[in-house]
This record gives structure tokens, C-alpha cells and sequence, in this order.
């Protein structure tokens, strides 16, 4: 199946720096990664959708100044946490679904998760 | 209503016990569905897509009822390795950037 990468896959910081998570997908082309955050004993929850080539759409909630996404290419979208704080630390998690051959949405496409990215900030 | 809902559990069965998880959805336009399971601080892993007609892989069986809006996941022959969370999983109707929807997960624990 397909293969998303997700990196670092752990992050320690000291609080008021800033993380950058990188989520690669290695043998498809993705339009549309999510991004999602779990705390403990939780379930996902979405954050942001990520739009090749277009600004991120957020769910409510979630900061988008403090949540920096960037896709500037088919295979590659980054989540940037800015200023971290010890209440940002979760398991952040991306996904992304394959784009069609003419670029549109495949038949029941799949979603390919990465790795996860667990960050704790002290 | 959410747009997907599933009975978060614990569902605690024995090793051998046949456990059954179901999932509403509200969009009856929606397109595919599928299972994922997720094992703790772990990413989502995909169990298996479900088809109108009903589809079986080894012990696990889905199905996809579309009047009532429910899929459902049964296992047969439960075994310890088979403990995790198990999320459903719906895609939206064809067309624009439109957000795949997870449910809560249901929480399956086998017991020796």
C-alpha cells in the first residue's frame, strides 16, 4: 500500500520554541493531507485539512497562527506548532489520500496515515 | 446528530468470543467507508473497506446497511491481539476538499 512518512517521530522541547512536523508521501501525489491531534485515551481529532497549492481550511477551534501548515507540493505538507506550550503536547498524527490520474478524487480512496509525531514540551 | 457516532466501549470479551461494533452516519451521500484499527500511540492502520454487498477477511466482516446509515464489524474467533481501537472511517460524496470523517473509535479489550 501507499506509504506516508512523518518526521520527527518525537520531539522533546523547551517551551516558546517552535516545532516544525514534516509529512512526506513517498509513491503517491496527495492534494489533500489532514492533520489530527490525539491526547491520551482520546480519539483523532482533526485540526486542519491541507490544500496543495491553497491555504489550509481549520477546524474550529484551532489557532491558525498557531498552527502554521504549509503544501507546497504534491508529496509534502509541514504542520509548524509556533510557540509551543505544555498543553500542545499530544500525538500529532497526518494523513493523506491518493490524488486520481487526472487529478481528481479516486473511487473509494483510502486514507494513509504517517507515523505520528509524539511532542512534549516541558 | 454527529456525523459519525460509534459506542466508544470497552467492549471486554473473552479469547473465542464473537464481537460485533456498528456505526451510524448522518450524510447518506456519503461514498466509501472503511475500518481502521489503531493500537495506543499508534497511527491508524487500515482493516479493510466496506462494500454494499458485504465483505469478509478471515475472521472479520463488514457490512454496509445504507437505509439505516450503519456499518458494521464483526469478528469471529476473538483473540488477544485483536485488542484496540477501532474507528470507523467515511468518506465524504465525490467533489471538492471535502473532509473525511472519523468516528470516536469503539474500544475493544480480549480477555485471556
Amino acid at each position: 500500500g501507499a506509504v506516508v512518512s512523518q518526521h520527527p517521530s518525537r520531539v522533546i522541547c523547551k517551551s516558546g520554541t517552535s516545532v516544525k512536523i514534516e509529512c512526506r508521501s513517498l509513491d503517491f501525489q496527495a492534494t489533500t493531507m489532514f492533520w489530527y491531534r490525539q491526547f491520551p485515551k482520546q480519539s483523532l481529532m482533526l485540526m486542519a485539512t491541507s490544500n496543495e497549492g491553497s491555504k489550509a481550511t481549520y477546524e474550529q477551534g484551532v489557532e491558525k497562527d498557531k498552527f502554521l501548515i504549509n503544501h507546497a507540493s504534491l508529496t509534502l505538507s509541514t504542520l509548524t506548532v509556533t510557540s509551543a506550550h505544555p498543553e500542545d503536547s499530544s500525538f500529532y498524527i497526518c494523513s493523506a489520500r491518493e490524488m486520481g490520474p487526472t487529478g481528481g478524487r479516486l473511487p473509494n480512496e483510502k486514507l494513509f496515515f504517517g507515523s505520528g509525531t509524539q511532542l512534549s514540551v516541558l | 446528530r454527529k456525523e459519525v457516532e460509534q459506542d466508544p466501549g470497552p467492549f471486554n470479551v473473552p479469547e473465542g468470543a464473537t464481537v460485533a461494533f456498528n456505526c451510524t452516519y448522518s450524510n447518506s451521500a456519503s461514498q466509501s467507508f472503511f475500518w481502521y484499527r489503531q493500537d495506543c500511540r499508534k497511527e491508524p492502520k487500515l482493516l479493510m473497506s466496506v462494500y454494499s454487498s458485504g465483505n469478509e477477511d478471515g475472521r472479520f466482516t463488514a457490512q454496509l446497511n445504507r437505509a439505516s446509515q450503519y456499518i458494521s464489524l464483526l469478528i469471529r474467533d476473538s483473540k488477544l491481539s485483536d485488542s484496540a481501537t477501532y474507528l470507523c472511517v467515511v468518506n465524504p460524496p465525490s467533489g471538492g476538499y471535502q473532509k473525511v470523517t472519523f468516528g470516536t473509535g469503539t474500544k475493544l479489550q480480549v480477555i485471556p
